[in-house]
């Protein structure tokens, strides 16, 4: 059965410091990864990751994919209170490729 | 405006009535979809669509219908509510071909079932 998990559930960091946010994936016919961030409401999409090796970034956000090792990362550095959200990662499964979601990863970010 | 909206946005209800949530789109995907957002079990697909003629099935369609009616809308209803059906829902759309993999979301519709 193909599935995502995502390790910690939930993490508590101070602002400034860097965070890293772990995906991993067993899927058959493997073709992508996506990062989407949840703040209070509508799940935002970050990134999609397709090679192994090529870091995707935006600002302080990058991700990377490890096709080898069936996982993906999210990197945010210097974080600020507003990267308090839910991080969600998926990959597209099953025969019309719909997405499959890890139960996401709770980030809190204190003063 | 937003690319993806739902209709109503919260809503209360009781056991056994019918509930229907709209969902419009203006980015000309052909792919809609619906999920529920449960604490602690994350999204689950409900139904998708990938065009106005095509219905499919997700993970935990049981209680549920849907209705394509165009496009731009695809309607997720609740033949008969119960309250496990309380939950965050929430409809998206993607792409076809190279970016269909990319789903975009609408605000959600918090539905609570007494």
């Amino acid at each position: 059965e193909d599935k995502v998990v995502q390790s910690p559930l939930s993490l508590v960091v101070h602002e400034g410091d860097t965070v890293t946010l772990n995906c991993s994936y067993e899927v058959t016919n493997f073709r992508s990864l996506l990062w989407y961030k949840q703040e209070k409401k509508a799940p935002t999409f970050l990134f999609m990751l397709t090679s192994s090796g090529i870091e995707k970034k935006s600002g302080r956000l990058s991700s990377i994919l490890d096709k080898k090792e069936l996982f993906s990362i999210l990197n945010i550095t210097a974080t600020q209170t507003g990267d308090s959200a839910v991080y969600l990662c998926a990959a597209p499964t099953g025969a019309n490729s719909k997405l499959t979601f890890g139960k996401g990863i709770t980030l809190s970010v204190r003063p | 405006d937003a690319d993806v909206t739902q209709t109503p946005r919260n809503r209360i209800t009781k056991t056994g009535k019918r509930i229907m949530l709209e969902c419009s789109q203006t980015k000309g995907h052909d792919r809609m979809y619906w999920y529920r957002q449960d604490p602690g079990l994350g999204l689950r697909l409900i139904y998708y669509s990938f065009d106005v003629k095509d219905i499919n099935k997700g993970e935990i369609s049981d209680g549920y219908s849907v209705s394509r009616q165009a496009q731009a809308k695809f309607s997720l209803s609740l033949e008969s509510a119960i309250p496990n059906q309380t939950a965050l829902y929430f409809c998206a759309t993607s792409d076809f071909g190279p970016r269909q993999d990319t789903q975009y979301f609408g605000p959600g519709t918090r539905l609570t079932v007494l």
